[in-house]
């Protein structure tokens, strides 16, 4: 069946525009996840929508990064007037609605910011 | 604060068995042993997860110590596209927000 899928897989903007990623989880999983990953760098959790809860914004490295997840399935992760420290690439992945499920990711956007 | 401790990095050959180690002192009673692994510009990929008894899947094995301060995942017979780096990751079930250290990067040589 189909995985996560992720758009763009490569974005390269200029200091200061702002960028939208976007996330298409595998169908009926209700948790969804946003990472980063920074060059030789393990991963940052962002992000994290489960159901219809409030979703745990606590990895949020700055106001600017913001995320929503529309009708409980695609989510958008928003970077307004994105700095070049925001390069790295960023992950989405997605759970059944059960404890100790296991994660699935996607390929994840290359973001440069120049 | 570094849950788990792994090595940098280690080679394997191809065919033969691969035994990753991690160690995880400060483990608590409700939470998880989970193994991703990265293939090179691709997401993690899971391999297996565990709480105290041993458990193996058609990717690996995980052996976890009886004080459950270490484990190790085996490879059975590696093969050139098992090499990746391999994370080593203790967790609770719920909310499973995933926070992945240096791993272990591993090179099968043929």
């Amino acid at each position: 069946g189909a995985g996560v899928s992720q758009s763009p897989s490569n974005k390269v903007t200029e200091k200061g525009k702002d960028v939208e990623l976007r996330c298409d989880p595998i169908s009926g999983h209700t948790a969804l996840y946003w990472y980063r990953q920074s060059l030789g760098q393990g991963l940052e959790f962002l992000i994290y929508f489960q159901g219809n809860s409030a979703p745990d914004k606590s990895g949020l490295p700055s106001d600017r990064f913001s995320a929503e997840r529309t009708g409980g399935s695609v989510s958008t992760l928003t970077i307004q007037r994105t700095q070049q420290e925001d390069s790295a690439v960023y992950l989405c992945a997605s759970s059944p609605d059960r404890a100790q499920e296991t994660q699935y990711f996607g390929p994840g956007t290359r973001l440069l910011v120049l | 604060d570094a849950k788990t401790t792994q090595p940098p990095s280690m080679d394997c050959a191809e065919g033969r068995a691969a035994n990753l180690p991690c160690n995880h002192s400060t483990i608590s009673g409700n939470e998880y042993v989970y193994w991703y692994r990265q293939i090179h510009s691709q997401g993690p990929q899971y391999i297996i997860h565990g709480l105290k008894n041993n458990e193996t899947n058609e990717m690996a094995s995980l052996i976890i110590t009886e004080d459950r301060k270490s484990s190790t995942l085996i490879l059975p017979h590696a093969t050139l596209r098992d090499t990746a780096v391999y994370y080593c990751i203790v967790e609770q079930a719920a909310g499973n927000k995933l926070t992945f250290g240096g791993g272990t990067r591993v090179l099968v040589k043929p």
